[in-house]
């Protein structure tokens, strides 16, 4: 159980352009789901929280209106990267809790996907 | 700000050795800790929880919990090449994680 699926694995687009990364929990019912930025060498940023059904949260220093984040279902989570610049080239990770509990999955562990890569040229 | 810190090593162990990772948190009100794994351009994999004070163990995997010091270890037993990765520290607090910047861990042959 517990895994979580992202695609695409990898995009590499223009400046200007705009990239949608899905998220899916697979085996379970995420009614949180996480997305994180890391850049190399560096951590993981938490951006925002997405819980399903309503607005997203997002952390201080993100752009909402940059990052787009829809949490339409239990078990999928998209964050759209509007007006991509080379800054925004970045190690994007989505990672999902299981809310219920059901699965037998711990109701606090985050179980990520394995991130998109985002070249913006 | 809460913050978890963590040596970045590297830290060099020979085969077969003991590694002992350390990880310190500001937030007193953080109540889950975790430890994940992460290869060179992989997502981080989950290896370890722990919530309560003392040691939990799993297979080659200790981890340690010290609340009045703020402190938590992750212990490798018998340590494999392909245990080489980065470890990242994480507690959680409001129901987000706040990871350390990780340790990266070189088995040696």
């Amino acid at each position: 159980g517990a895994v979580v699926s992202q695609h695409p694995s990898w995009v590499i687009c223009k400046s200007g352009t705009s990239v949608k990364i899905e998220c899916r929990s697979l085996d379970f019912q995420a009614t949180t789901m996480f997305w994180y930025r890391q850049f190399p060498k560096q951590s993981l940023m938490l951006m925002a929280t997405s819980n399903e059904g309503s607005k997203a949260t997002y952390e201080q220093g993100v752009e909402k209106d940059k990052f787009l984040i829809n949490h339409a279902s239990l078990t999928l989570s998209t964050l759209t990267v509007t007006s991509a610049h080379p800054e925004d080239s970045s190690f994007y990770i989505c990672s999902a809790r299981d809310g219920g509990g059901a699965g037998g999955l711990s109701t606090d562990t985050q179980y990520f996907g394995p991130g998109t890569r985002l070249t913006v040229l | 700000q809460k913050e978890v810190e963590q040596n970045s090593g590297p830290l060099s162990v020979p085969e077969g050795a003991i590694a002992s990772l350390n990880c310190t948190y500001s937030d007193r009100v953080s109540q889950s800790f975790f430890w994940y794994r992460q290869y060179s351009g992989k997502s981080p994999e989950l290896i370890m929880s722990i919530y309560s004070n003392g040691d939990k163990e799993d297979g080659r995997f200790t981890a340690q919990l010290n609340k009045a010091s703020q402190y938590v270890s992750l212990l490798i037993r018998d340590s494999q090449p392909s245990d080489s990765a980065t470890y990242l520290c994480a507690a959680e607090s409001g129901n987000k994680l706040t990871f350390g910047t990780g340790t990266q861990l070189k088995v040696e042959l």
